[in-house]
């Protein structure tokens, strides 16, 4: 069965400083990967998805994430930290099930504390 | 504009009382999801539909119960609040064949 850890439950940057949040995962088969951000008392937002193509993902907001097989990792960047990225960010797996259902396994998040 | 909506965002409620969060989408989706999500905790999958009329329970084990009468449609009913299901409720759906899940914006219920 497919999991996710996500290292580092706080991260915290100062405000302009490279931003890596990291996720590694474990699955048997070519994976579909996923990193979602969740504002306070908010639903979770998708940020950028591993679908296969290119093994560096860009996404919103000027995070980006690099799909790299041997390590098993799909670690969260961006290069200047703002402090509207303060947030929850969670990383995720798919797993097929039955009935052509996918199934998402989440990692335990990453709580992201941006300060000035 | 397609979208997945729950109401109500907030819900303080005594305990016994019987509650039905609600979940819609406009994006045509077949497959919709409950989660529950403790503060500053993982999501735990807590119920599934594959399409009308189909349900099944997910990985944490819950007292609630769902529905899927209208493909648009899926509310979570507790029929006798405790204290203990305190939480943050998040609905999401997938088409069919989707791997991302899209995602309401959480109902927050209190049970006192």
């Amino acid at each position: 069965a497919q999991s996710v850890t996500q290292l580092g439950s706080h991260v915290s940057v100062s405000e302009g400083a490279l931003v890596l949040l990291r996720c590694n995962y474990s699955s048997s088969v070519p994976p579909y990967l996923f990193w979602y951000v969740q504002y306070p008392n908010q639903g979770l937002q998708l940020l950028l998805k591993y679908t296969s193509a290119a093994t560096l993902v860009k996404g919103i907001n000027g995070f980006e994430a690099e799909f790299k097989k041997s390590e098993t990792s799909f670690h969260l960047t961006k290069p200047s930290a703002h402090m509207s990225d303060a947030a929850e960010y969670f990383c995720a797996v798919t797993q097929a099930w039955s009935g052509g259902y996918n199934k998402l396994i989440f990692g335990a998040g990453t709580r992201l504390a941006v300060h000035p | 504009e397609a979208d997945i909506y729950q109401t109500p965002r907030y819900l303080v409620i005594g305990t016994g009382k019987k509650i039905t969060l609600e979940c819609s989408q406009t994006m045509g989706h077949d497959k919709m999801y409950w989660y529950q999500q403790d503060p500053g905790m993982e999501l735990h999958l807590i119920h599934y539909s594959y399409g009308v009329n189909s349900t099944e329970k997910g990985d944490l084990s819950s007292e609630s119960t769902v529905s899927r009468i209208r493909t648009e449609h899926f509310p979570l009913t507790l029929e006798s609040a405790r204290p203990s299901h305190t939480s943050q409720y998040l609905c999401a759906s997938s088409r069919h064949g989707g791997h991302e899940q899209f995602f309401g914006p959480g109902t927050r219920l209190t049970v006192l």
